[in-house]
């Protein structure tokens, strides 16, 4: 089956800019994953979503950070503008059931804001 | 929320001994306990989990013990190899809303010498 997709793999941008990632998850995922993931530190989950519902969103910084999930499949996140500290690998993951089966991870995005 | 801590963050072993990574929750309502490795520049990959209605699961040279009443779980690897070289990450699901959320520990950079 193919995995999850996201683009793009790299991005440079300066600071108080705006970016978007896109993913596309696995087909049939109703579970879908943004994490951040800071050089050397564990992914911190940033939303959940089930389908096109927010499940969580309680670490996204909602000044900033946007995510939708149209039609429940797809999914953008952006950030705007950007800080020196968004520097990071932005991971999207799927999964048929949620966190109680496997979560598939996509290459991520690397960003950093210069 | 969920909070999950790992030990040690970096663990140096000689090929051929075994390698413990070990991580505590707070929640105790999670009841899924995955293991993912992350080799670099790659993405994280599941390598073994446990449900919370059991308390050791084997594979091969890797096995994952849970002790619920203790809140904490780990992960033994026997006859280690070069290959295992990476890092891993431990995480916890609970139930949350119809969906199940999945948080990760910091990661421990496991090194194994020839």
């Amino acid at each position: 089956e193919a995995g999850v997709a996201q683009s793009p793999r790299y991005k440079i941008i300066e600071k108080r800019q705006s970016v978007a990632f896109w993913c596309n998850p696995i087909s049939g995922h109703a579970t879908l994953y943004w994490y951040q993931q800071i050089l050397g530190q564990g992914p911190k989950l940033l939303i959940q979503f089930q389908n096109n519902g927010v499940v969580d969103d309680s670490q996204l910084p909602k000044d900033r950070f946007s995510a939708e999930r149209l039609k429940g499949v797809d999914s953008t996140l952006k950030i705007q503008p950007a800080k020196l500290e968004d520097s990071a690998v932005y991971l999207c993951a799927s999964s048929y059931t949620g966190g109680q089966t496997e979560a598939f991870f996509g290459q991520g995005t690397r960003l950093t804001v210069v | 929320g969920e909070n999950v801590e790992q030990h040690p963050s970096t663990l140096s072993v000689q090929e051929g001994d075994s390698a413990v990574i070990k991580c505590t929750y707070s929640d105790s309502a999670s009841n899924y306990f995955p293991w993912y490795k992350q080799e670099l520049g790659k993405r994280p990959q599941l390598i073994i989990d446990i449900r919370s209605n059991v308390g050791e699961k084997k594979d091969q040279r890797i096995a994952v013990t849970l002790n619920k009443t203790a809140k904490h779980f780990s992960l033994h690897i026997t006859e280690t190899q070069p290959e295992d070289s990476a890092v891993y990450f431990c995480a916890a699901s609970k139930e949350m809303d119809s969906s199940y959320k999945l948080i990760f520990g910091s990661g421990t950079r496991l090194l194994v010498r020839p």
